[in-house]
Parts: structure tokens; C-alpha cells; sequence
């Protein structure tokens, strides 16, 4: 059974840097054929989608994200990261990690997400 | 940039039916996509990919509860038979060039 498990600061300081850690057990990043991904939701709102890695290290950002976020692979620990800079309020939020394998969205090949973490919240505050 | 659209929330009786819809955007009415459950203080679950034709594929281990459909640009889920941990937020995501697109979701509320 694939689980997904993110860990990080519950708390982060305006302007700081945000990192976030995915772990994943039951299946293997590497050579997988799958995205990886970083979802958030502020308190009270809907799903965001930041950003996701494939297995050999394409990444895909939201447009109003992109300036900020990195993310990355760690085949090693079996792992991907999520970095996010210069922190706000507006970034307070419950971020999610979660895999995305392919499908036909009519006659494209895109991704959606079948497996996600509970969730990790952040907080940005002085 | 396709976008999804969905009411913001519906409710239904216990043990009833109720279809909630996911509007996609003019020119991306050819688009599948995907419903996804979130019940209050977790994590958002897989539930189904909806295809333009109606045909739609279950996550593993949802329940035949569940079901899929289409109309021209709408997608639909419904849910039948419904109990109290039906009582949830259901977000569709479809795929947009490069982008996970989701809608802004509906909350369902079981009376």
C-alpha cells in the first residue's frame, strides 16, 4: 500500500524560507513513471496546486508560484522536497503531497493525483 | 487556461442520491477529469476519472456508491445511497498544459 507522509516547521517567519519533505513507502520514486507532487489549502479554502517533479527531474510549477517554489528528488531516502521562499501570510496553508500517474484527458496524456499525505500545516507568523 | 467550475455547496438527505457537477471551461469540453473527496480534517482521497463519453474508473477500493457521467462540458458524480460519512468537500481536477487545475470545490452537507 503506497503512503505518503510530509514533515516540516509548523511555523515559519515571514520572509523566510519554507522546506517541506515528502516520504513515501510501498513504492519506489525512482524510474517510477509518476509526477510527485505539492498541493496546499489555506484554512477555510479550496485545493492548490504548487508544483511537481517527474521521476527524472521535470519539473512543472504553478504560473503564480513559480519565482518561489523549488522542488526536488531524493531517490537516496526515497523522498521529494519542497522549498518555498520569501514566506507570507498568504502562504499559511495545509500543504499535501501526493503521486500523479498519467491518463487521457481527452486527447492530451496529463496527470492527476491518486495517492495523497494527510497534510502537514504551516503557519507564517512573526 | 482551462477552469473548472463548481457550485459551491448541495446537500441531500440520508440514504438518498445527490449529482454534483464540474463545469469545464469553453473549448476543453473534450477534457476528462478526476473527483476527489475530502472529509473534514483529512486528507483529500482519489474517488474516479470521468471521461467526456461518461465512462468514468474508480479508485481502489471506492465503493460501487460512487458513479460517474457526462454531459457536453459537464461532469458529473453521484452518489447514491448516501450515509454521514458522505458529508465532505468534492473537488474535480483536470489536466491544463502543464498544470494540475482543480475546481473550487462543493461542500456536501447530509441531512
Amino acid at each position: 500500500q503506497l503512503q505518503l507522509q510530509e514533515s516540516g516547521p509548523g511555523l515559519v517567519k515571514p520572509s523566510e524560507t519554507l522546506s517541506l519533505t515528502c516520504s513515501v513507502s510501498g513504492a519506489s520514486i525512482s524510474s517510477s513513471g509518476y509526477y510527485w507532487g505539492w498541493i496546499r489549502q489555506p484554512p477555510g479554502k479550496g485545493l492548490e496546486w504548487i508544483g511537481s517533479i517527474y521521476d527524472i527531474g521535470i519539473t512543472y510549477y504553478n504560473p503564480s508560484l513559480k519565482s518561489r517554489v523549488t522542488v526536488s528528488l531524493d531517490p537516496s531516502k526515497n523522498q521529494f522536497s519542497l522549498k518555498l521562499t520569501s514566506m507570507t501570510s498568504a502562504d499559511t496553508a495545509r500543504y499535501y503531497c501526493a503521486r500523479a500517474p498519467s491518463a487521457w484527458f481527452g486527447d492530451v496524456l496529463g496527470y492527476y493525483f491518486d495517492y495523497w499525505g494527510q497534510g502537514t500545516p504551516v503557519t507564517v507568523s512573526s | 487556461q482551462v477552469v473548472l467550475t463548481q457550485s459551491p455547496s448541495a446537500s441531500a438527505s440520508l440514504g438518498a442520491s445527490v449529482k454534483l457537477t464540474c463545469t469545464l471551461s469553453r473549448g476543453h469540453s473534450n477534457s476528462a477529469i478526476t473527483w476527489h473527496q475530502q472529509q473534514p480534517e483529512k486528507g483529500p482521497r482519489y474517488l474516479m476519472k470521468v471521461n467526456s463519453d461518461g465512462s468514468h474508473t474508480r479508485g481502489a477500493g471506492i465503493s460501487d456508491r460512487f458513479s460517474g457521467s457526462s454531459s457536453g462540458a459537464e461532469r458529473y458524480l453521484t452518489i447514491s445511497r448516501l450515509q454521514s460519512e458522505d458529508e465532505a468537500d468534492y473537488y474535480c481536477q483536470t489536466w491544463g498544459t502543464g498544470a494540475w487545475v482543480f475546481g473550487g470545490g462543493t461542500k456536501l452537507t447530509v441531512l
